[in-house]
């Protein structure tokens, strides 16, 4: 099973920084790798796949880079809407699909 | 506009059952892998299922091989989850998403809103 580790845990930014969020797979993931992004009391929303590719109606603020086992998701300029938090996923080896652990991204 | 809606999640006893639903539109049902995802109250995600197009071919995560059985009805455009020997962990959210494309290795593109399952004495 490959093991997805989100760091930090938690992230405090303000408006209008930069954010960049790491993932690391324990074995390799390819490029593989799914970022979404979860707002308390909805559901998970794709953001990235393909570790670089924006899926449908993502804001071009949203960037994805990496292959292998480390992986990053940058958020040039936060928007108060971007506070949440964000897991990664890797789709290269299964079953099972693992996620990782979620960053927290708050004020 | 693609749409999922999981139903049928309830509060049950350990070592009961149910069955969960969820309801494709806006897209060929049948073209698509399917999966089952589940997230307890306050924790992360965890994969539990995934079912191939056809549903020829189903997966599972250890924590429930043997005890869920994932299904689908192209016909119906509609996904299931079947629970049986319920545990307290297995008390969450559980969603059912879309897979990108008919194959395994494609991101989970859409999900529905999710339906809590209790499990609770």
């Amino acid at each position: 099973e490959i093991v997805m580790t989100q760091s930090p845990a938690t992230l405090s930014v303000s408006p209008g920084e930069r954010a960049t969020l790491s993932c690391r797979a324990s074995e390799t993931a390819s490029s593989n790798l799914a970022w979404f992004q979860q707002k308390p009391g909805q559901a998970p929303r794709l953001l990235i796949y393909s570790a670089s590719i924006r899926a449908t109606g993502v804001p071009a603020r949203f960037s994805g880079s990496g292959f292998g086992t480390e992986f990053t998701l940058t958020i040039s300029s936060l928007q108060s809407e971007d506070f949440a938090v964000y897991y990664c996923q890797q789709y290269n080896n299964w079953p099972p699909y693992t996620f990782g652990q979620g960053t927290r991204l708050e004020i | 506009e693609v749409q999922l809606v999981e139903s049928g999640g309830v509060e049950v006893q350990p070592g009961g059952s149910l069955r969960l639903s969820c309801a494709a539109s806006g897209f060929t049902f049948g073209d698509y892998a399917m999966h089952w995802v589940r997230q307890a109250p306050g924790k992360g995600l965890e994969w539990v299922s995934l079912i191939a197009w056809n549903g020829g071919s189903t997966y599972y995560a250890d924590s429930v091989k043997g005890r869920f059985t994932i299904s689908r009805d192209n016909s119906k455009n509609s996904l299931y989850l079947q629970l049986n020997s319920l545990r307290a962990e297995d008390t969450a959210y559980y969603y059912c998403a879309k897979g990108r494309t008919n194959s395994g290795w494609s991101a989970f593109e859409y999900w529905g809103q999710g339906t809590l399952v209790t499990v609770s004495s």
